[in-house]
């Protein structure tokens, strides 16, 4: 799993309300990544990192905020929740480097299940 | 942009028989990285392969292979004598790499049910 851990697991909020979903990763790698999955939509990116204090836009990013103070940990937030952020979000890190010669992978968290009523 | 297109949004097969998984990708890129991932019902998301643009050699992994063809421009997964283990949801997925930036372009999967 890479050392890959995202909180809560589950959440169901009401339209308006502020939400922060937290990635947390073990390795010290330096990409993370925030993806929404929704049915007939496959898997969107949000938000990536590529170190501390540096992140930029995925394909779906309206509405969403994004923060990384420490290489361990990338947080999502939606300032202002609302029904079409109901999905499942999942965190990825980038494993492998090339200069170190091994094959990049993506490996997941095992995703937060994010209800907006 | 990169576009991913996975035609069947769901295949329901015998056990023991083979299975094959369509993907279809579209890039401007020379050097661009193909996965495959497979999310079982409990919702996880399993790193099964990656294949670089510059090696079309099939590969093949106990009961599964993949099929790269960049003239087609498809990288289709064959599960071979399935198992009910294999009933999942599986996405075909797309990158250019940047120095170990992976961003992934995502098909919208295909879900497999094995019937016993």
């Amino acid at each position: 799993d890479a050392g890959i851990t995202q909180s809560p697991r589950h959440k169901v909020t009401e339209t308006g309300t502020p939400v922060t979903l937290r990635c947390h990763q073990t390795e010290n790698h330096r990409y993370m990544y925030w993806y929404r999955q929704d049915p007939g939509h496959g898997l969107r990116l949000i938000h990536y990192s590529y170190g501390v204090k540096d992140t930029d836009k995925g394909e779906v990013s309206d509405g969403y905020s994004v923060s990384r103070s420490k290489t361990e940990d990338f947080l999502l937030t939606l300032e202002s929740a609302t029904s079409s952020q109901t999905s499942v979000y999942f965190c990825a890190i980038s494993v492998g480097t090339i200069s170190s010669g091994t094959n990049e992978k993506l490996f997941f968290g095992s995703g937060t299940q994010l209800s907006v009523l | 942009a990169q576009k991913v297109t996975q035609a069947q949004t769901e295949i329901s097969v015998v056990e023991k028989e083979d299975v094959t998984l369509d993907c279809v990708y579209e890039t401007r890129d020379t050097t661009y990285y193909l996965f495959w991932y497979k999310q079982p019902p409990s919702g996880e998301l399993v790193f099964l392969i990656r294949r670089n643009s510059f090696d079309e050699q099939n590969e093949i992994s106990g009961r599964y292979s993949w099929n790269f063809q960049k003239s087609t421009s498809s990288f289709n997964f064959t599960i071979t004598a399935s198992q009910v283990v294999d009933s999942a949801v599986y996405f075909c997925a797309l990158s250019e790499p940047n120095f170990g930036n992976e961003k992934l372009t995502f098909g919208t999967g295909t879900r497999l049910t094995i019937i016993p």
